[in-house]
């Protein structure tokens, strides 16, 4: 049963362009939620975090907004850049973290 | 500064052979430790995690084995490798549990059952 879910398994998005990554959760009990981004032969690297008790959190570049009702995370990256493509994964937890499986982003020049 | 070392990069090993990857972290005492496995196509999935020495949680039924011998270093074992063994493994630590700094991975290592 996978509990963490990415539907879309690649996207592909113009340089400049918004870039939207999606995720959903079936555990109402997750307290943490996390993006991650990895590239080929390398550790994923942590992007940004937002714990149950936001909606947002910025940095940079970089937006998570998660919507609870619908246990649903996004990640919002403004403007892409070449540079972003890599694999993206949430992952979601209360004593440990699940991974979901991962969605490729191509930014294209 | 922490810093978290894997060791090998790349394996290849034949089905049956025993399989020992290598996890150590400096600058932090007493973390948590993570086993980490990527397949061909799936997302990052726990194998193991431990709080503590000699302390070892099994996420999954599988033909591996883990352990903790020092604070500081995790060990994934098997005695005999499987082809459905093969995947990008990758070890992590954390200071407690789920936070808002999550988890920070090594390098991971590539290993092809053949």
């Amino acid at each position: 049963d996978q509990q963490v879910k990415q539907n879309s398994p690649s996207l592909s998005v113009q340089e400049g362009r918004i870039s939207i990554l999606n995720c959903d959760y079936t555990n109402s009990m997750f307290d943490y939620f996390l993006w991650y981004k990895k590239y080929p032969a390398e550790g994923p690297t942590f992007l940004i975090s937002i714990s149950s008790i936001k909606d947002k959190n910025e940095d940079g570049r970089f937006t998570v907004f998660l919507n609870k009702s619908a246990k649903h995370l996004s990640l919002h990256i403004v403007p892409s850049q070449p540079g972003d493509s890599a694999v993206y994964f949430c992952a979601a937890g209360t004593y440990k973290y699940i991974f979901g499986t991962g969605t490729r982003l191509k930014v294209l020049a | 500064s922490q810093t978290i070392h894997q060791w090998p990069a790349t394996l290849v090993q034949p089905v049956g052979s025993p399989l020992s990857l290598e996890c150590t972290v400096e600058g932090t005492s007493n973390p948590n430790l993570y086993w980490y496995r990527q397949a061909a196509g799936r997302g990052l999935q726990l194998l193991f995690y431990s709080v503590g020495i000699g302390q070892i949680s099994s996420e999954v039924p599988q033909n591996l084995s883990a352990s903790r011998p020092q604070d500081r270093q995790f060990i994934l074992s098997s005695k005999k490798l499987l082809l459905s063994d093969s995947g990008f493994y990758l070890c992590a630590w954390s200071v407690g549990g789920v936070g808002s700094d999550g988890y920070t991975f090594g390098s991971g290592t590539r290993l092809t059952v053949v």
